[in-house]
């Protein structure tokens, strides 16, 4: 079984400011973390995914995440925020490195002010 | 890149009829997709896995005989809310996945259903 929790739920956040998006994870089997962005009634679109090998993930529009096993956590950052990094942002984890039955988070909503 | 495109990405319809979205893989061939559905501010809930040429399989408490998956070929994917009702008002995702490992899960971009 497995199981995601994002710790927060909303995040707002001053335009240029750096941001840390919480997640942790519980599985037991070897897991594949990843990081979705889903902007309003659309599809998600991966932001970045762990596999195996370094723990540090860049992805794209500038967004990393660390990989950190003992502490089952696969936060998401930015330094620095736009206006148009507005949106929900899921974790999911899962058994399946293509990410087939992904079991995902609540989600969290980023709102960047100006 | 690889796209999913999803049709319709909104419908309203009256309670009783049935409706049906459609999933498409447009430059791969995705031996999987995959059904959710998403209640306002909430996660994804994975309600069947579908493969080409095969029966879909449902998560529990997905009912089969309400919502009928059809994965006829390599590129498409149907769901079917057959007999709607304002309970099944909700936003259903698809997304398909190569066979090859290591490949990303694409996402289709919604269909929003209104059933009145």
């Amino acid at each position: 079984a497995q199981s995601v929790t994002q710790l927060d739920s909303q995040v707002p956040v001053f335009e240029e400011a750096p941001v840390e998006l919480r997640c942790n994870y519980s599985s037991s089997v070897s897991v594949y973390l990843f990081w979705y962005v889903q902007y309003p009634n659309q599809g998600l679109q991966l932001l970045l995914k762990y596999l195996s090998g370094s723990t540090l993930v860049k992805g794209i529009n500038g967004f990393e995440a660390e990989f950190n096993k003992s502490q089952t956590s696969f936060h998401l950052r930015k330094p620095s925020v736009h206006i148009s990094d507005t949106a929900e942002y899921f974790c999911a984890v899962s058994g399946d490195a293509n990410a087939g039955k992904s079991t995902f988070g609540d989600g969290t909503t980023l709102t960047v002010k100006p | 890149g690889a796209v999913v495109s999803q049709h319709p990405s909104w419908v309203i319809c009256k309670s009783g009829t049935s409706v049906k979205i459609e999933c498409r893989s447009l430059d791969f061939q995705a031996t999987t997709m995959f059904w959710y559905r998403q209640f306002p501010k909430q996660s994804l809930m994975l309600m069947a896995t579908s493969n080409e040429g095969s029966k879909a399989t449902y998560e529990q408490g997905v009912e089969k005989d309400k919502f009928l998956i059809n994965h006829a070929s390599l590129t498409l994917s149907t769901l079917t809310v057959t007999s709607a009702h304002p309970e099944d008002s909700s936003f259903y995702i698809c997304s398909a996945s190569f066979a090859l490992s290591n490949s990303p899960l694409h996402f289709g971009n919604g269909t929003r259903l209104t059933v009145t």
